[in-house]
This record gives C-alpha cells, sequence and structure tokens, in this order.
C-alpha cells in the first residue's frame, strides 16, 4: 500500500456504459494526475489537477471526464469509450514544486491502477 | 518540451550479476530532478531512485545507483547483485523544476532476471 488508492482494480464496460475511476490520497500531496498506459506505448498524461484546479488537459477526448472535489479525491468518468481506450489507467499524486523550495519527496506516488477494457 | 528516452526495450541478466539500464533525455533547463521506477507484474510504479540535477554526487539506493552525467543528459541506472524480484519494467522520468512539474516518462525496459 503506497498510500494512493485506485479503484476499481479491473473494469469490463460495453461501448454505451457509463463508468467512473476513483483515486484517493492521503499523504498531504496537492496535486494529482491520470495516466493512460497502453501496451507498446509511453505512459501518456491526461490530466493534472493542482489545488483542485485543473491545470492540463492534454487533448483528451471529451469521453473522459475528469472530476476533482477535493485534494484527496480525483476521478474520470467514462462515457461511450471505444475498443482502443482498453488500457492500464494509473493515478498518482505528489506536493506541488511551485513556489520555491522542493518539498522532501518530489517524487509522484503511484495507485497500482485500473484494468480496463472496452468490449 | 523535454523527452525521455530509453533505447533498450528489453534487457536480461543473470542472478547475483550486475546490468545497467540507459536513458538520455532532452531539456534546455537546468534545474531539473530525475526518476527511474520500477513496475512489476503487479503494476504498481514503484520509487526506485531520484536525482537532483544541481546535486554532481550519483544517487545511491542499496544495490541501485545512477550515473548522472548532466552535460552529456544521461541517466542509466545500475543493479547490482541482481535478484529474481528484480524483474520489472523499468522506466526513466524527467521533472522539471518549474512550474507545471510534469513527469515525463521514457518507453520503459523490461528487465528479464534469470536464475
Amino acid at each position: 500500500e503506497t498510500g494512493v488508492t485506485q479503484t476499481p482494480r479491473h473494469l469490463v464496460m460495453g461501448m454505451t456504459n457509463k463508468k467512473s475511476l476513483k483515486c484517493e490520497q492521503h499523504l498531504g500531496h496537492n496535486a494529482m494526475y491520470w495516466y493512460k498506459q497502453s501496451a507498446k506505448k509511453p505512459l501518456e498524461l491526461m490530466f493534472v489537477y493542482n489545488f483542485k484546479e485543473q491545470t492540463e488537459n492534454n487533448s483528451v477526448p471529451s469521453r473522459f471526464s475528469p472530476e476533482c472535489p477535493n485534494s484527496s479525491h480525483l476521478f474520470l468518468h467514462l462515457h461511450t469509450l471505444q475498443p482502443e481506450d482498453s488500457a492500464l489507467y494509473l493515478c498518482a499524486s505528489s506536493q506541488d514544486l511551485t513556489g520555491g523550495t522542493a518539498p522532501s519527496n518530489y517524487g509522484y506516488t503511484f495507485g497500482s491502477g485500473t484494468r480496463l477494457t472496452v468490449v | 518540451a523535454q523527452t525521455v528516452t530509453q533505447s533498450q526495450p528489453e534487457m536480461s541478466v543473470q542472478e547475483a550479476e550486475t546490468v545497467t539500464l540507459s536513458c538520455t533525455y532532452d531539456t534546455s533547463e537546468s534545474d531539473y530532478y530525475l526518476f527511474w521506477y520500477k513496475q512489476p507484474p503487479s503494476r504498481q510504479m514503484i520509487l526506485v531512485i531520484r536525482q537532483e540535477a544541481y546535486k554532481q554526487q550519483n544517487a545511491t539506493e542499496n544495490r541501485f545507483s545512477v550515473n548522472f552525467q548532466k552535460a552529456a543528459k544521461s541517466f542509466s541506472l545500475k543493479i547490482s547483485d541482481s535478484q529474481l524480484g528484480d524483474a520489472a519494467m523499468y522506466f526513466c522520468a524527467y521533472r522539471s523544476a518549474g512550474a507545471g512539474n510534469m513527469l515525463t516518462f521514457g518507453g520503459g525496459t523490461r528487465l528479464m532476471v534469470k536464475p
């Protein structure tokens, strides 16, 4: 257990379904991220939230909708997905570095991911 | 934009031997952080080792050490006395120290450890 919890661990959904992925951290971090990891591709950054505000949307299709109600929780709402959206979705959190001296832990902490299969 | 390149898609090493994984990056910044992450079959992305660019001394963590060559923009990972549990995907990553400071990952190297 690293401090970042993702649920569910596995998800199979049809192309017309609506589902949500959940990520939770209690590390006191103020930045949270969604990454997509497909087979034989580099990790792709999808969304960044800093202090609950979305600061990055890396040209992600609108069928992926993030939500960050507070600094500890991050959701990824899914609807009308395509089979090519099947991948491992990783959530991460970190301490934001802007504003001066780096905190002692300036890395990211990752969750175990949700393996998504779109059928 | 920064890019991170791992030129070895796969590597293998005999148990108890030493292996070095390569990583190069491209940046115009002078202040940044570099990381090696390990992703075993359990999928958890685990931080192995990290390096601040302003430090000349190479980071070490037990059997893991790095060779950081700032001028060459190279950040290789050396694993000594390899163990079966070291088998995993290894990702090199870059993080700017400035605004935004998101992690940029390399494509990964799959390490196999032979008993």
